[in-house]
């Protein structure tokens, strides 16, 4: 059974501070990993995607991937009060179009 | 526009009833899927489509049923067969090829009372 783990939360954090989601897998041959942010009442929306071990950056947002550690991580830099809403890591298993393996989400609230 | 379109927004219906959710997509995707999300849970998958005329269970399929008869098109029925029908209903589509993300629609709110 392949599993992706998240800490369902809540995370609180201060505006302006730096918000760090992470997520563990079980699929040592996992290929890639999305983090998709959901507000509530709406869809997921994909903010990060990452493939290779190490950091990848956009905007304020920074995806990290230790692919021996089966461990990745979304770190939101200058949170804002826009950014409370649930972040919920994908693990692609293998390649090609098997379905995504989702974790449960984190819970993020940023306090003004 | 490009993307997919999932309608309605909100159905309401009487127990005992089956009710058919839409999912259409001009995204040219092949892969399409049917997700349930419960309040605070996460995203359960129901039935997948890699391509058309052909799909498979996800891990809660019983009393659900789907077609792929067109690449655009992949509608849900909720059969009275499903014990706790009411949920959010998620469609999404995923383009062929390695590593490629989900791109979701915006959502059916399913109440059975």
């Amino acid at each position: 059974q392949k599993e992706v783990e998240q800490n369902s939360g809540p995370l609180s954090v201060p505006e302006g501070a730096i918000a760090s989601l992470n997520c563990t897998y079980s699929d040592r041959g996992s290929q890639s990993f999305f983090w998709y942010r959901q507000y509530s009442g709406k869809s997921p929306e994909l903010i990060m995607f990452i493939y290779s071990n190490g950091d990848k950056e956009d905007g304020r947002f920074t995806a990290q991937l230790n692919k021996a550690s089966q461990y990745v991580s979304l770190l939101i830099r200058d949170s804002q009060p826009s950014d409370s809403a649930t972040y919920l890591c994908a693990v692609n298993p293998i390649s090609g179009n098997t379905p995504l393996v989702f974790g449960k989400g984190t819970r993020l609230s940023v306090i003004a | 526009d490009g993307g997919i379109t999932q309608s309605p927004k909100y159905l309401f219906r009487k127990e005992g009833q089956n009710v058919t959710l839409s999912c259409e997509q001009n995204l040219n995707h092949d892969a399409m899927y049917w997700y349930r999300q419960d309040p605070g849970q996460g995203l359960r998958l129901i039935y997948y489509s890699q391509i058309v005329n052909d799909f498979q269970k996800g891990d809660i399929a019983e009393g659900y049923s789907v077609s792929r008869e067109k690449k655009e098109s992949f509608p849900l029925t909720v059969t009275s067969a499903q014990k706790n029908p009411t949920a959010f209903y998620l469609c999404a589509t995923r383009q062929t090829g390695y590593n490629s993300p989900l791109h979701f629609g915006n959502g059916t709110r399913l109440t059975v009372t």
